[in-house]
């Protein structure tokens, strides 16, 4: 049973250039979200995705932003890169109904210069 | 204004002996909990979990024990092995089982445990 994956493992990116983050959900599994997690610190919400629709959002800017594909995989994009954005990006896959257990891929280290 | 707070960053523990890991929240709307486990490199992994409606959850070595009155939950794992050494996450849902809406999940800053032989 394939878990939530995520490419790519790692990446850098100067600053203001534009990024974009992939993950697939696990096997059965049709909910993406998006977390941020900087160091130190716990993962952030940024976004769940369902049915191709965002329909929660955290506090994050609009130069985040995502999709969801029919056969549930999602992308995270974000524009205009600030240094601040360097984190790990983990992507979480659930059912929905059971969207408060979440399953993690093991993320994307993003570093902008 | 952090919703999830665990106050140590990190715990060290002997082989064989209880790891107690501490988490309190705030935001009395939070109605599901739950612990990850987390390895460098690594995501975060589902550990155990426990809803607001109970008390305890057990689940081999894991115990989740809930304190609604005190805002308070904490993870105790006997007997603690070597392999238990990682970064402990306690995040929060609003909309868990008692709630089939959407749920997202608020996480602490994490505790990292040390098991030593």
């Amino acid at each position: 049973d394939a878990g939530v994956t995520q490419s790519p493992t790692h990446l850098i990116k100067t600053r203001g250039q534009q990024v974009t983050l992939r993950c697939s959900p696990k096997s059965g599994h049709d909910t993406v979200s998006w977390y941020q997690q900087a160091l130190g610190q716990g993962p952030q919400f940024i976004f769940q995705y369902y049915e191709e629709e965002e329909r929660q959002r955290g506090n994050f800017p609009d130069r985040f932003s995502g999709h969801q594909f029919p056969n549930y995989s999602s992308e995270l994009n974000v524009n205009a890169l600030l240094l601040g954005d360097s984190a790990l990006y983990l992507c979480a896959s659930s059912r929905q109904g059971r969207s408060y257990e979440q399953y993690f891929g093991p993320g994307t280290r993003l570093t902008v210069t | 204004d952090q919703q999830v707070k665990q106050n140590s960053p990190s715990l060290s523990v002997q082989e064989g002996r209880i790891s107690i890991l501490n988490c309190d929240y705030t935001n009395s709307m939070f109605d599901y909990f739950l612990w990850y486990k987390k390895y460098p490199a690594e995501g975060p992994t589902f550990l155990i979990s426990i809803s607001s409606i109970k008390d305890k959850n057990e689940d081999g070595r894991f115990t989740v024990f809930l304190n609604k009155s005190a805002k308070h939950l904490s993870l105790h794992i006997v007997p603690s092995q070597p392999g238990d050494s990682a970064v402990y996450f306690c995040a929060a849902s609003r909309g868990g089982p008692m709630n089939s809406g959407y749920s997202t999940l608020t996480f602490g800053k994490g505790t990292m445990l040390l098991v030593s032989p």
